[in-house]
């Protein structure tokens, strides 16, 4: 599976974008973007994924570059409940039988008042 | 609630006790996941089951055995408890993607267990 690289710490003003950037330059063809986050004490949750196109759901949008090397998960008015570590995944698309989330140390996001 | 749910949420116990974790999913997924989060916060699997068939097993102790008595449950046990067992235990669910899937909501995680042994 391709590593990805994010920041480790980033803070944002509650009401403001956050844009979480991540690099993931050794993708191929068939890896999808997955983008979770743990709240602290919580279990990891879902926030989006994407192939090559940004997508764009009700918590998240998400942008991946062109050549598809790095992607940047954007928050679009942040709030206090957004604090937490954010965790940029990529996966092959062909694991039809279960696969393992290679969760690396994740960007800790601190919305601030 | 249509959720992972596992038990106990904490556990504490002595060093050299067996214990167990049990998770339940009612998503209707057909793959369940064990991952460890340790100290340091790094999330790690150690075993993943696609309807009732063990599928990954990484490099985990023999200590521990997943069983998956039907693809809602996969409970976790672990023999002769250590102190570096310690850790908060995560289950999760994800969907079997295919071309009969049309969404893919990702995994869905349990809220944890968190195991300390003195």
């Amino acid at each position: 599976d391709a590593k990805t690289t994010q920041p480790p710490s980033m803070d944002c003003a509650e009401g403001r974008a956050a844009n979480l950037p991540c690099n993931h330059s050794t993708i191929s063809g068939n890896e999808y973007v997955y983008w979770y986050r743990q709240i602290h004490s919580q279990g990891p949750q879902y926030i989006i994924h994407g192939l090559k196109n940004n997508e764009t759901n009700e918590m998240a949008s998400l942008i991946i570059t062109e050549d598809r090397k790095s992607s940047t998960l954007i928050l679009p008015h942040a709030t206090l409940r957004d604090t937490a570590v954010y965790y940029c995944i990529v996966r092959p698309s062909n694991s039809n039988s279960g696969y393992a989330l290679n969760f690396g140390k994740g960007t800790s996001l601190l919305v601030t008042p | 609630d249509t959720a992972v749910s596992q038990t106990p949420k904490y556990l504490v116990t002595q060093m050299g006790n067996d214990k167990s974790i049990k998770c339940e999913q009612n998503l209707g997924h057909d793959t369940m996941y064990w991952y460890k989060q340790d100290s340091k916060k790094f999330l790690k699997i150690m075993f993943s089951y696609n309807n009732k068939e063990l599928i990954i097993n990484e490099t985990v102790p023999n200590r521990f055995s997943p069983k998956s008595p039907d693809k809602a449950h996969l409970n976790l046990h672990i023999n002769s408890l250590e102190l570096g067992d310690s850790a908060v235990y995560f289950c999760a669910s994800s969907p079997v993607l295919g071309r009969r899937l049309r969404v893919d909501y990702g995994y869905t995680f349990g809220s944890g267990t968190r195991l300390t042994v003195v």
